[in-house]
């Protein structure tokens, strides 16, 4: 069974600061991703990634497939990053997200003032 | 273009009633799939669909059943609920040109 662990569990820093989340899996995967989940709201997808590095904005997702690891970095962080942030792992090997995915428990990130 | 769509976006049930939580998309989708959301517990996969007429099993798929009639609509039935079904459902979809998963806003269910 693939295990999906992130830390920090929670995380609160101050406006400004450079934040890290790391993620780590414990069988091959074909696709990671990471999500985005404000109180009481929906879940927004920010990343998938199969190798290498990606960024949007001020964020910036990294996988290394060899070590099973992926960090989320949040440059220039501002109070309205607060929120959930999940990393979630597609086990198919076809290809697409056919059978799902599995989750890890979440970081709950707060930026303050 | 509305993405996933759940509805109801609230429930209240009854233990021992059965009820049906809506999920549709409007972007052709192949890949459909279910997921309950626990404190402490994280996102955990319910059902999945590959296609219209095919359905598997998730990590948590007792106390639910799907069906995928068309490629459109997902749906989740309770059979007989239970307090421990109380939970927030989200519904997702992706396809084979696969770009990520999106993700419907939700369903907060509470069974008494």
């Amino acid at each position: 069974k693939n295990e999906v662990e992130q830390s920090p569990q929670n995380l609160t820093a101050q406006e400004g600061e450079f934040i890290t989340i790391n993620c780590s899996y414990s069988v091959g995967i074909s696709a990671l991703h990471w999500l985005q989940q404000h109180p009481g709201g929906g879940i927004v997808s920010l990343f998938m990634l199969s190798s290498g590095k990606k960024k949007h904005g001020r964020l910036i997702a990294t996988i290394n497939i060899q070590e099973k690891h992926s960090s989320l970095h949040i440059t220039a962080s501002h109070p309205r990053d607060s929120a959930v942030y999940i990393c979630a792992v597609d086990l198919t090997y076809s290809g697409g997200g056919a059978d799902g995915l599995t989750f890890g428990k979440g970081t709950h990130l707060i930026i303050q003032p | 273009n509305a993405g996933v769509t759940q509805t109801p976006k609230f429930q209240v049930l009854k233990t021992g009633q059965s009820m049906t939580l809506q999920c549709a998309q409007d972007m052709n989708h192949e890949y459909m799939s279910w997921y309950r959301q626990d404190p402490g517990m994280g996102l955990r996969l319910i059902h999945y669909s590959v296609g219209a007429g095919i359905t598997d099993q998730g990590e948590v798929p007792n106390g639910y059943n799907v069906s995928r009639s068309t490629t459109e609509d997902f749906p989740l039935r309770l059979l007989s609920a239970a307090p421990s079904q109380t939970s927030v459902y989200f519904c997702a979809s992706s396809t084979e040109n696969y770009y990520g998963y999106t993700f419907g806003s939700g369903t907060r269910l509470t069974v008494v």
